[in-house]
């Protein structure tokens, strides 16, 4: 079965900290990705991220960065330098390898609700 | 270009009517899978669409159901809704083999 494990509800930190949100994921499949999600208050997922099993190098995009590492099966997430618009609910997600003409279903984790203070 | 849109953004219903969301993909996206997304935990993936057929289903009841237009638009209906069916339900569209992109969601109440 997949399921994708994010440990902290909630993390508070001041602007201009660093903070990383922790991403632990199953799965049974050889070929997977891995996904990011932004949801601020409006509801609205927006995406970060995508990553495939077979690409462990770490990337970086601003202030942003992933770090996956498939024998801890992790996919975390640092933001630097925090600012306060980054306050969001941030959401891991799984996708089993698509089929030909399919998306691929995504399974969530519950979240971890970030708030970063002025 | 236009994102992933849907509609109503609100709905208010009484426990045992039905509804139906609507949610209209990015142009060029011809999957469209839908979630829902209950108060404090992440979205549960419910259907996927592709090219008008069903290509996957979440474990819900039979209450909700869902279909694909030609245009690649699609709807999600809920009968004998149940107080449990409030929460924002999601529209998401994708390429082939691309992520997919959410829609703002319709948020459900049932009183």
């Amino acid at each position: 079965a997949q399921k994708v494990t994010q440990a902290q509800t909630e993390i508070s930190v001041v602007e201009k900290e660093d903070v990383t949100l922790d991403c632990v994921y199953e799965t049974r499949d050889t070929t997977y990705y891995l996904f990011w999600y932004k949801q601020p208050p409006s509801g609205e997922l927006v995406f970060l991220i995508r990553r495939n099993s077979f690409d462990e190098q770490n990337e970086i995009s601003g202030r942003y960065s992933w770090n996956f590492q498939k024998s801890t099966s992790s996919f975390n997430f640092t933001i630097t330098a925090s600012q306060v618009v980054d306050s969001a609910v941030y959401f891991c997600a799984l996708s089993e390898r698509p089929a030909y003409n399919q998306g691929g279903k995504l399974i969530f984790g519950q979240g971890t609700e970030l708030s970063v203070k002025p | 270009d236009a994102g992933v849109t849907q509609s109503p953004t609100h709905l208010i219903k009484t426990r045992g009517q039905h509804v139906t969301l609507r949610c209209s993909p990015i142009s060029g996206h011809k999957s469209v899978s839908w979630y829902q997304q209950v108060l404090g935990q992440g979205p549960q993936f419910i259907f996927q669409y592709y090219e008008k057929e069903e290509r996957g289903r979440g474990n819900f009841p039979d209450r909700f159901s869902a279909r694909q237009f030609p245009n690649y638009s699609s709807e999600l209906n809920v009968n004998a809704l149940l107080l449990g069916d409030s929460a924002l339900y999601l529209c998401a569209s994708s390429v082939l083999r691309g992520e997919q992109f959410f829609g703002p969601g319709t948020r459900l109440t049932v009183l």
